[in-house]
């Protein structure tokens, strides 16, 4: 069983809807939860992390986190092209190791 | 502030030979990770230093990957006898804190094509 699982995508949204992106992790112990945008041939980087149980907004991005159901997500508000590109999850377990899902990529068509 | 650096940039490289990479993190970052990154998946940590000692290889392929963090500043990766399957993008990544809690701030990466 992978530490982090997503769903690979791709995911098309318009221009102006939510995009909604969806990890589960399967450490019970994980803490800390990340999320990362890489676009095409670059490295990644990051969007946003989450520790808590529930909603932490900033800007167009909310990451949402449900320890009890291990599952965590990032909600993009009124998307763009330029968010098109491959979101990656990432946790970190109990014993402190950084797990990255498969990422999930994203298209927003004008 | 600068961000981490790496080079080459892109390697082309017959199977069987040796090659290596450079990561210059960012200044005061103690905490310096080696990743691999195959096409269409997530980057897998290969090894984890805090200043110069090893915290994680668990994930090194030991009998053909080499890493070193001399002076706890740069590191180098070595692969020695690459294999068609080392093919991926190596990324560096440093961060100011102690553990995989503390974001990560990635270099470019060296894209790798072993033939």
């Amino acid at each position: 069983q992978k530490e982090v699982e997503q769903n690979s995508g791709p995911l098309s949204v318009p221009e102006g809807a939510i995009a909604s992106l969806n990890c589960t992790y399967s450490d019970r112990g994980s803490q800390s939860f990340f999320w990362y945008r890489q676009y095409s041939g670059k490295s990644p980087e990051l969007i946003m992390f989450i520790y808590s149980n529930g909603d932490k907004e900033d800007g167009r991005f909310t990451a949402q986190l449900n320890k009890a159901s291990q599952y965590v997500s990032l909600l993009i508000r009124d998307s763009q092209p330029s968010d098109s590109a491959t979101y990656l999850c990432a946790s970190v377990t109990g014993a402190n190791n950084l797990f990255f899902g498969t990422g999930t990529r994203l298209t927003v068509i004008p | 502030e600068a961000g981490v650096a790496q080079s080459p940039r892109y390697k082309i490289i017959e199977k069987r030979q040796s090659v290596a990479f450079w990561c210059n993190p960012i200044s005061g970052h103690a905490t310096l990770y080696w990743y691999q990154q195959i096409l269409g998946q997530g980057p897998k940590l290969l090894i984890q230093f805090q200043n110069n000692g090893v915290v994680d290889d668990s994930q090194l392929p030991k009998d053909r990957f080499s890493a070193e963090r001399l002076k706890g500043v740069d590191s180098t990766l070595k692969i020695q006898p690459a294999k068609l399957e080392d093919s991926a993008v190596y990324l560096c990544a440093s961060s100011s804190g102690a553990g995989g809690s503390t974001p990560l701030h990635f270099g470019n990466g060296t894209r790798l094509t072993v033939t």
